[in-house]
């Protein structure tokens, strides 16, 4: 039984490139949320998911920042024209429920050049 | 605003204690609080969570208690050993929708020896 599976683990991009997060919940999870980490603070969360639905994207950058959960298919976060402070690690989590303990990820940790 | 506060000086004691860690919180009646360990350059591992109903709940060596008059949490660590040694994360969600969990900065434990 597979956990919460996140690519790439590493991801170097130069400013103003595109970066692409990958994450594949755990079987049978059909809520997915992202949480940022920057260092030395804590998760921050961006956008939470539903199969096709985002539900709250509260977190999430109005700007350059944006989210999927396609019907088949990893969920998907992009982000565009990267700067410097989207250097951070990137978390994905998954749960069975809405109101659940959520399993998480080992993160992206992009660096932006 | 919401706040939640965990203790951010690092948490030092000897193998064999009981650690003893505190997350308190403002402005929100939350309906559960959960806690997570979080390893170096490693995601967030789900412990327990506690509801608002309940004043205390255990699991092998941790014990969580939830005051909701408080509005503070405790979480401990009886019989304490060096690979207990992490960063410990509470969380809440604050939506009152159960969409998102907004997590305090984390206490890090070092058990020693």
């Amino acid at each position: 039984n597979a956990g919460v599976m996140q690519n790439p683990r590493h991801l170097v991009r130069r400013r103003g490139q595109e970066a692409r997060l990958r994450c594949s919940p755990m079987k049978g999870h059909s809520h997915v949320y992202w949480y940022r980490q920057l260092p030395e603070e804590g998760l921050k969360f961006m956008v939470y998911l539903q199969k096709e639905n985002i539900i709250d994207e509260s977190g999430m950058p109005k700007e350059r920042f944006s989210a999927e959960f396609p019907k088949e298919g990893p969920s998907i976060l992009r982000i565009q024209q990267v700067v410097r402070g989207d250097s951070a690690a990137y978390f994905c989590a998954s749960s069975p429920r809405r109101d659940n303990e959520q399993f998480f990820g080992p993160g992206t940790r992009l660096t932006v050049l | 605003s919401q706040k939640i506060e965990q203790n951010s000086e690092a948490l030092n004691i000897q193998e064999g204690k009981t650690a003893t860690l505190t997350c308190n919180y403002t402005n929100y009646s939350p309906a559960y609080l959960q806690w997570y360990r979080q390893d170096p350059g490693r995601g967030p591992v789900f412990l327990l969570l506690i509801r608002e109903n309940e004043k205390e709940k255990r699991k092998e060596r941790l014990k969580v208690t939830f005051d909701t008059t408080l509005k503070q949490s405790l979480f401990h660590i009886t019989a304490s050993q060096p690979a207990d040694s992490a960063t410990y994360l509470c969380a809440l969600d604050i939506s009152g929708t159960a969409s998102k969990l907004t997590f305090g900065t984390g206490t890090r434990l070092q058990v020693t020896l």
